[in-house]
């Protein structure tokens, strides 16, 4: 079963603008991590944030967590169209041996 | 280090026939996962191995499903007596499992047609 539920599950923008993803959960986790998928080069990790935490940087990209409403959001800033890709929250349950539980992801395109 | 490498990359097969994918992680994870993805779908996880030792298994993986991971390092994936409903992206994973790097790698992944 699905853990997360993004939002919105499409989104289309304009090169250089920012877009910004949101994914919600169910349950108490040890962390909340972003994936991307293209066609190229398949489910790439890009950044972790554990639940301690509220906010990360890494690049062009900025995420937040907000455990009380169990929710985080993706910022990609200056978007290229390399960016065009479908992307995807995964969250490690407490106790949850590792097991990483995917959302339903947010397909992004952008456009040059 | 070439990343968590899958085989074969496509598999078309007929209903009921079994079919086997094989996993290669990278070579010094100790964590190797299986995921199952259709169409406009995440990934939806099957089973766990730390090392040998498969830890956790879906409520996906049926009885026709099973999984091994002998000596800790490939691992393969059989799927029994195929029903169309089992085509979809097969997706192996690795992590280093020391500490708490949680961190996936993820193989090319394997498509199963089932006709």
């Amino acid at each position: 079963s699905q853990q997360g539920e993004e939002d919105p599950q499409a989104l289309s923008i304009q090169e250089g603008e920012n877009a910004t993803m949101n994914c919600s959960y169910k349950t108490s986790i040890n962390n909340l991590q972003w994936y991307r998928q293209n066609s190229g080069r398949g489910l790439v990790h890009l950044i972790l944030i554990r639940s301690n935490e509220r906010e990360k940087h890494s690049g062009r990209l900025r995420v937040t967590l907000d455990t009380s409403k169990k929710s985080s959001s993706l910022l990609i800033t200056a978007s290229r169209a390399a960016d065009t890709a479908s992307y995807f929250c995964a969250t490690v349950e407490i106790g949850g041996y590792q097991k990483v539980t995917f959302g339903t992801g947010t397909k992004l395109q952008v456009i040059p | 280090d070439t990343g968590v490498s899958q085989d074969p990359r496509h598999k078309i097969t007929k209903r009921g026939q079994n079919v086997t994918f094989r996993c290669d992680p990278i070579s010094e994870h100790n964590r190797l996962y299986w995921y199952r993805q259709t169409l406009g779908q995440g990934p939806e996880f099957l089973t766990y191995f730390q090392n040998e030792a498969q830890l956790e298994k879906s409520r996906l993986l049926s009885d026709r499903f099973s999984a091994e991971r002998p000596k800790g390092s490939f691992s393969t994936l059989e799927i029994q007596r195929t029903e169309q409903g089992d085509s979809a992206m097969y997706l192996c994973a690795s992590s280093l499992g020391r500490g708490n790097s949680y961190e996936q790698y993820f193989g090319p992944g394997t498509r199963l047609t089932v006709t």
